[in-house]
C-alpha cells in the first residue's frame, strides 16, 4: 500500500517554464488538497477537491492550476514558473474520516 | 483569511526535558488537529480532538482542545532525539474536508 505517492521529488526550472507535478494515491481518497510549505509560513493550500471532476481554490491558488479526471490522480500545474513559486509541496488525501495523509513532497526550485 | 498561530516558533530543549506549544485563532473551530513533520517527510497526523475541553494523549503526547475552541495545546514529555521536527496545527474550515494549518514549531532536541 504506497499511500500518497508525488514525483518528482526535486525539480528546478527556469522562469516562464511549465511544468505538472504528479500526485497519486491508492486509499479510494474522496478528498485531496496541495499545499505548499514556506518557511515560517507553515502550510498553505493551493487547491483542493471534494471527489473526481470538482476542484476549488485555497489560500493561495494564483499561477496553480488543478483538475481531478479520476478519484486517484490530482496533479498540479505551473503555466508559467516564477521565482516566487520555489517551495516544498505537497499533495495529500483523506477519507471520511479526520485526518490528511500526505506525499513525501516535490522540492521545486525556480531560477 | 483565518490563520493559526503558532507558539514558540522554534525552541532547543535538552533530552529529557519535557516541551509544551500553543496554537491560536481568532475564530472558532470544532476540531483541532496536530501534525509532525519529520526532516524531509510530509506531515503525519498525531492527536485529533473533537470536544472543547477534551484532553488526549497519544504516548508521551497530551494535548488539549482549549475551553474557547480558539486554542489547543501539545505537550511532549521526556523529549527523546526523535522527536525532532516540525509541529503542527490544523483545523476543517469547510466541512471535513478543508484544512488550514498553522506556522509550525520546529523542536530541536539536544541530546
Amino acid at each position: 500500500n504506497a499511500g500518497v505517492t508525488q514525483t518528482p521529488k526535486f525539480q528546478v526550472l527556469k522562469t516562464g517554464q511549465s511544468m505538472t507535478l504528479q500526485c497519486a494515491q491508492d486509499m479510494n481518497h474522496e478528498y485531496m488538497s496541495w499545499y505548499r510549505q514556506d518557511p515560517g509560513m507553515g502550510l498553505r493550500l493551493i487547491h483542493y477537491s471534494v471527489g473526481a471532476g470538482i476542484t476549488d481554490q485555497g489560500e493561495v491558488p494564483n499561477g496553480y492550476n488543478v483538475s481531478r479526471s479520476t478519484t486517484e490522480d490530482f496533479p498540479l500545474r505551473l503555466l508559467s514558473a516564477a521565482p516566487s513559486q520555489t517551495s516544498v509541496y505537497f499533495c495529500a488525501s483523506k477519507g471520511e474520516s479526520y485526518g490528511y495523509t500526505f506525499g513525501s513532497g516535490t522540492r521545486l526550485t525556480v531560477v | 483569511g483565518q490563520q493559526l498561530n503558532q507558539s514558540p516558533q522554534s525552541m532547543f530543549i535538552q533530552e529529557g526535558e519535557d516541551v509544551s506549544m500553543n496554537c491560536t485563532s481568532s475564530s472558532i473551530f470544532n476540531t483541532w488537529l496536530w501534525y509532525k513533520q519529520d526532516p524531509g517527510e510530509g506531515p503525519v497526523l498525531l492527536i485529533a480532538l473533537y470536544k472543547a475541553g477534551e484532553l488526549t494523549s497519544n504516548g508521551r503526547l497530551t494535548a488539549q482542545f482549549g475551553i474557547t475552541r480558539k486554542d489547543s495545546f501539545l505537550n511532549i514529555s521526556a523529549s527523546i532525539p526523535s522527536d525532532v521536527g516540525i509541529y503542527f496545527c490544523a483545523v476543517p474550515t469547510s466541512g471535513t474536508y478543508k484544512y488550514i494549518f498553522g506556522t509550525g514549531t520546529r523542536l530541536k532536541v539536544l541530546a
